[in-house]
């Protein structure tokens, strides 16, 4: 079984830049999340979708931050314009949900480690 | 509001050595629980996962042990290996809107 598939490995730009993360889930797993994990601190949930709508966003600086996810299967995660605090590990996972809640948990992608200067 | 917190948050021991990472969390409505591992550089793997109807999980060197009264869950690693050298998080899904909370991790370093 295929992982969870995340581009670029590594991404260097300048603040007030825009950049975008790819990631494409198992195949089969409806709900797709992006988390944003910054250095010496748990990740942090920014977008969850199930197929390509929308569930929790609550936590996604929405001024700057967008994704999609249009077909239900692959997603983007775009930044723009960028800030300094952006920094960080940008991991993409998804699961099989169930029927209250993710069965057999999550899988992760490698992540895009992201520096902004 | 959920909180997950994970001590200690660094932890060297020498090869061999039986060891015990520790997970809390406030709330115990928790529908489950699942520990991970995290190399430098790298993203999470999945170690164990723990149903809120389950007490333990045990794979190989590792036992993960749940008990949603007091708001804990424990990882015991037999026979630490240089190996298992990596940071340790736990992540809990809390039945209400199933969001899921990261500790901030353990960071485990098994000398040789």
């Amino acid at each position: 079984e295929a992982g969870v598939a995340q581009s670029p490995r590594y991404k260097i730009i300048e603040k007030r830049q825009s950049v975008a993360f790819w990631c494409n889930p198992i195949s089969g797993h409806a709900t797709l999340y992006w988390y944003q994990q910054i250095l010496g601190q748990g990740p942090k949930l920014l977008i969850q979708f199930q197929n390509n709508g929308v569930v929790d966003d609550s936590q996604l600086p929405k001024d700057r931050f967008s994704a999609e996810r249009l077909k239900g299967v692959d997603s983007t995660l775009k930044i723009q314009p960028a800030k300094l605090e952006d920094s960080a590990v940008y991991l993409c996972a998804s699961s099989a949900p169930g029927r209250y809640g993710p069965t057999y948990g999550y899988t992760f992608g490698s992540g895009t480690r992201l520096t902004v200067v | 509001k959920q909180e997950v917190t994970q001590i200690p948050a660094a932890l060297s021991v020498p090869e061999g050595e039986n060891l015990v990472l520790n997970c809390s969390f406030t709330d115990s409505a928790i529908y489950n629980l699942q520990w991970f591992r995290q190399d430098p550089g790298k993203g999470l793997t999945s170690l164990l996962l723990i149903q809120s109807s389950q007490r333990e999980q045990t794979s190989g060197r590792l036992n993960a042990s749940l008990d949603k009264s007091s708001g804990r869950s424990t990882l015991y690693i037999a026979a630490s290996q240089p190996g298992d050298s990596a940071t340790y998080l736990c992540a809990v899904v809390n039945t209400g809107g199933f969001k899921t909370i990261f500790g901030a991790g353990t960071r485990l370093f098994v000398k040789a």
